[in-house]
């Protein structure tokens, strides 16, 4: 499995775009790469998931470059609610479960 | 409806006593997991369980045990539940994009 590499923190203010850049120097060519947001005591949720480029969805969107060794999960104009814990994810679809979870971001959005 | 459910949500137990935690899902779909969360870390996978005939060692999977009744639940059950396993359990799902959804999360203590 591709071992990530994210920092452990980042601070912003409401209304900045705020971007976490996940290291995965060892990704494999059928792994895809999935970030997920956590609040806490909650359940992780899905944001959003790519193979290659750009994908953006109504929530973020998120740049691979083409050599795919990082990836950047880019969150326009965060609002207070946005302070959470993202986890950057790499594995082949078919393989979940095997997913190991970081400590992820923890990202604070003040006023 | 939540797409996963997972009771209790809270429950405390004491040292030795068997405990069960279920989980059951909308979705449809076939792969189900249990993580488990300590404070300020991220998720680690218990069990894993691809179908109603496949069930999966995880990372951390000594004093647990799972059951799959059916394609929708899968449990979670500690034969002789210890302090230290005192932590957040969470349940998910996962179709075969990889996209997961997870559960509320059961809050265990273990006095």
């Amino acid at each position: 499995l591709a071992k990530t590499t994210q920092p452990i923190s980042m601070d912003s203010y409401e209304g900045q775009e705020v971007n976490i850049t996940c290291s995965h120097n060892n990704i494999a060519t059928n792994d895809y790469i999935t970030w997920y947001q956590q609040f806490p005591s909650q359940g992780p949720r899905f944001i959003i998931q790519g193979y290659k480029t750009k994908v953006t969805n109504e929530v973020a969107s998120l740049f691979i470059p083409a050599d795919r060794k990082s990836s950047t999960l880019s969150l326009p104009r965060v609002s207070l609610s946005d302070t959470a814990v993202y986890y950057c994810l790499v594995a082949p679809t078919d393989s979940w479960g095997k997913f190991q979870f970081g400590a992820g971001t923890q990202v604070v959005v003040t006023p | 409806d939540a797409d996963v459910t997972q009771t209790p949500r809270n429950r405390i137990t004491k040292t030795g006593k068997r405990i069960m935690l279920e989980c059951s899902q909308t979705k449809g779909h076939d792969r189900m997991y249990w993580y488990r969360q300590d404070p300020g870390l991220g998720l680690q996978l218990i069990y894993y369980s691809f179908d109603v005939k496949d069930i999966n060692k995880g990372e951390i999977s000594d004093g647990y045990s799972v059951s799959r009744q059916a394609q929708a639940k899968f449990s979670l059950s500690l034969e002789s539940a210890i302090p230290n396993q005192t932590a957040l359990y969470f349940c998910a799902t996962s179709g075969p994009r990889g996209e997961a959804f997870f559960g509320q999360g059961t809050r265990l203590t273990v006095v």
